[in-house]
């Protein structure tokens, strides 16, 4: 069926470091690709998202680009900051587009 | 303010109790979902709903119950038959017209529950 995999944390950087979550895919059809970020005791909040193959979702630095070949929609960060620190969770729907299918979350902490 | 409301934001069982967590949203989304999740897990879903007066079972539906009599309202129950009810829940919703869906979920800010 269809899932995500996401690359296990913690992931711990100083700021300013490059970040790179790994998510990989297994779905049926081409759906669209999120990123969803969590603060603590909060809700999940859209980070970026890529409809279609080839097409990099990007916002507040991160970007992730879709690529079918590979099945992946990794989150990259050039430059991460203190208030970056959150959980990540890659996402996407099912193909029914009754459910979305979630990582596992993976948890970034940023220090000063 | 539009958006998704959850209340309330602590709550607190005794164990045997059934409890009602509260979403509401303005967004005039026609899908709603609940979701659980449990620390270092990802998030689990319960039930769906994608027009009002029906609902469906997610994944982990046995111990929680819900209604939608209203298209902006989709109250969850935790019924004293969930044998680990303590987690964090979180509610989602979903914008559909005319069998068109979007595929984004948008989330509430969560209820954690915690059985004493």
């Amino acid at each position: 069926g269809d899932s995500v995999t996401q690359m296990e944390g913690p992931v711990t950087l100083s700021e300013e470091a490059f970040l790179t979550i790994n998510c990989t895919y297994t779905a049926t059809g081409y759906p669209s690709l999120f990123w969803y970020v969590q603060y603590p005791g909060e809700g999940l909040q859209l980070l970026l998202k890529a409809t279609k193959a080839d097409d990099k979702g990007s916002n507040k630095g991160f970007e992730a680009t879709y690529r079918k070949e590979t099945t992946s929609f990794h989150l990259e960060k050039g430059s991460v900051q203190v208030s970056d620190s959150a959980v990540y969770f890659c996402a996407l729907p099912s193909n029914t587009g009754n459910q979305f299918y979630f990582g596992t979350g993976t948890s970034l902490t940023v220090i000063p | 303010d539009g958006g998704i409301t959850q209340s309330p934001k602590y709550l607190f069982r005794k164990e045997g109790q059934n409890v009602t967590l509260s979403c509401e949203q303005n967004l005039n989304h026609d899908a709603m979902y609940w979701y659980r999740q449990d620390p270092g897990q990802g998030l689990r879903l319960i039930y769906y709903s994608q027009i009002v007066n029906d609902f469906q079972k997610g994944d982990i539906a046995e111990g929680y119950s819900v209604s939608r009599e209203k298209k902006e309202s989709f109250p969850l129950t935790v019924t004293s038959a969930q044998k680990n009810p303590t987690a964090f829940y979180l509610c989602a919703t979903r914008r559909g017209a005319a069998g068109e869906w979007t595929d984004t979920q948008y989330f509430g800010p969560g209820t954690r529950l915690t059985v004493l």
